[in-house]
């Protein structure tokens, strides 16, 4: 398959933890990989393989994964964390990226 | 620091090519794959294709038949080529590495907005 699946919006108040859920047949055998997108910025990878963070990401952005589900988790979300985020993976032959539509996270 | 840098015109006209560069500074060209990504106006990311840096390419089969993507290691650059271009490829795009087996893209650029032209 071709297709992984975010809701289109998540809002939490600061402090509270925001989750964000990426689904598709692809994901029970590829990793998944997250980004956060702000306007007029490049794209930041967050996560990748499903729950591995890379150097500089805070230690409140955490992944995991269970079937054809990856979750992207905010723990104690700050302002500056509202964005786009956006799920990637591959398709089950490991040739053909696969971005999610995009998760608009608003903090109140 | 790995750094990547598009290049190239900002308004192409319908049915012309659209030509972009990304120059790769910083850091080995060699053993990683390098990508391109677009984003519509309001709308989210959509891969375009990939090449590694011996050559090999792989396409989004939505847009194979008009893509082509090239690789210069002398200068640490690759390009992407898309031709019989419409409004609907008005997009900002994105070139990407790919740090690893796993095919994430763990650097980008920082885009350029093309806009098709009538």
């Amino acid at each position: 398959s071709h297709e992984v699946t975010q809701p289109p919006s998540v809002s939490v108040s600061p402090g509270q933890t925001a989750r964000i859920t990426c689904s598709g047949d692809a994901l029970s055998k590829q990793y998944a990989h997250w980004y956060q997108h702000k306007a007029g910025q490049a794209p930041v990878l967050v996560i990748y393989k499903d729950t591995d963070r890379p150097s500089g990401i805070p230690e409140r952005f955490s992944g995991s994964s269970s079937g054809t589900i990856a979750t992207l988790t905010i723990s104690g979300v700050q302002a500056d964390d509202e964005a786009e985020y956006y799920c990637q993976s591959v398709d089950s032959n490991g040739s053909y990226v696969i971005f999610g539509g995009g998760t608009k996270l608003t903090v109140l | 620091q790995v750094h990547l840098q598009e290049s190239g015109p900002g308004l192409v006209k319908s049915s012309e090519t659209l030509s972009l560069t990304c120059i790769v500074s910083g850091g080995s060209f060699s053993g990683y794959f390098w990508g391109w990504i677009r984003q519509p106006p309001g709308k989210g990311l959509e891969w375009i294709g990939y090449i590694y840096s011996h050559g090999t390419t792989n396409y989004n089969s939505s847009l194979k038949s008009r893509v082509l993507i090239a690789v210069n290691t002398s200068k640490n650059h690759f390009s992407l080529s898309l031709n019989s271009v419409t409004a609907a490829d008005t997009a900002t795009y994105y070139c990407a590495r790919g740090g690893g087996s796993t095919w994430e893209f763990d650097i980008w650029g920082q885009g350029t907005l093309v806009t098709v032209s009538s």
